[in-house]
């Protein structure tokens, strides 16, 4: 059974203090991992997807990062518009159901 | 207008109710998918759909039925709500073709059961 654990589950930062947040994944076969942010009262907003362990993706303040066992998604200088949830998933090439496997989230506040 | 539309955005209903929630997409997906979440558990899904002659079921279809009436629809049914499917219901789609995973989502439809 796929797992994701998203560490920590909440985290409170200064304006320009940065992180990272990590991820955690068991799977049979990695077909990908996603990082995706979700706003309160939203539907989640894609933005990485990560196939094989060592790559490495940027957008903007935010860098995801892929080992065999976990991910992070690194915030460089965070602003207050980056508070949202985080959260990651597994596509599993294993078998079972299709669709992604998400964790919980991790809820990011950056205060002024 | 939204790639992912879904319908009603919040509902309130009393147990033992019957609800339907609806989803439409203008992406041309193939695959549609119900995903639910609630506070503390995150998402999970509860069925998906490759094409109108193929339903599946997810990780929690308990309770839940579905029907694709064409490509670009997909309604999620509780015959018999209870309160404890109080959650906020997403849609999703996901391409065939290039078969990557990402998923794209709605905005979601808040369901209370009281």
């Amino acid at each position: 059974e796929d797992q994701v654990t998203q560490s920590p589950e909440a985290l409170r930062l200064q304006e320009g203090e940065s992180s990272s947040l990590n991820c955690s994944y068991t799977v049979s076969g990695l077909r990908g991992l996603f990082w995706y942010r979700q706003d309160p009262g939203k539907g989640p907003e894609f933005l990485f997807t990560l196939y094989s362990a060592g790559e490495e993706k940027e957008k903007e303040r935010l860098k995801a990062t892929l080992t065999k066992k976990e991910s992070f998604l690194h915030i460089t200088a965070p602003k207050p518009e980056d508070s949202a949830t985080y959260l990651c998933a597994v596509h599993d090439s294993g078998g079972g159901a299709d669709g992604l496997t998400f964790g919980k989230g991790t809820h990011l506040i950056i205060q002024p | 207008d939204a790639d992912v539309t879904q319908t009603p955005r919040n509902r309130i209903t009393k147990t033992g109710k019957r609800i339907m929630l609806e989803c439409s997409q203008t992406k041309g997906h193939d695959r549609m998918y119900w995903y639910r979440q609630d506070p503390g558990l995150g998402l999970r899904l509860i069925y998906y759909s490759f094409d109108v002659k193929d339903i599946n079921k997810g990780e929690i279809s308990d309770g839940y039925s579905v029907s694709r009436q064409a490509q670009a629809k997909f309604s999620l049914s509780l015959e018999s709500a209870i309160p404890n499917q109080t959650a906020l219901y997403f849609c999703a789609t996901s391409d065939l073709d290039a078969n990557t995973g990402e998923l794209f989502f709605g905005e979601g439809s808040r369901l209370t059961v009281l």
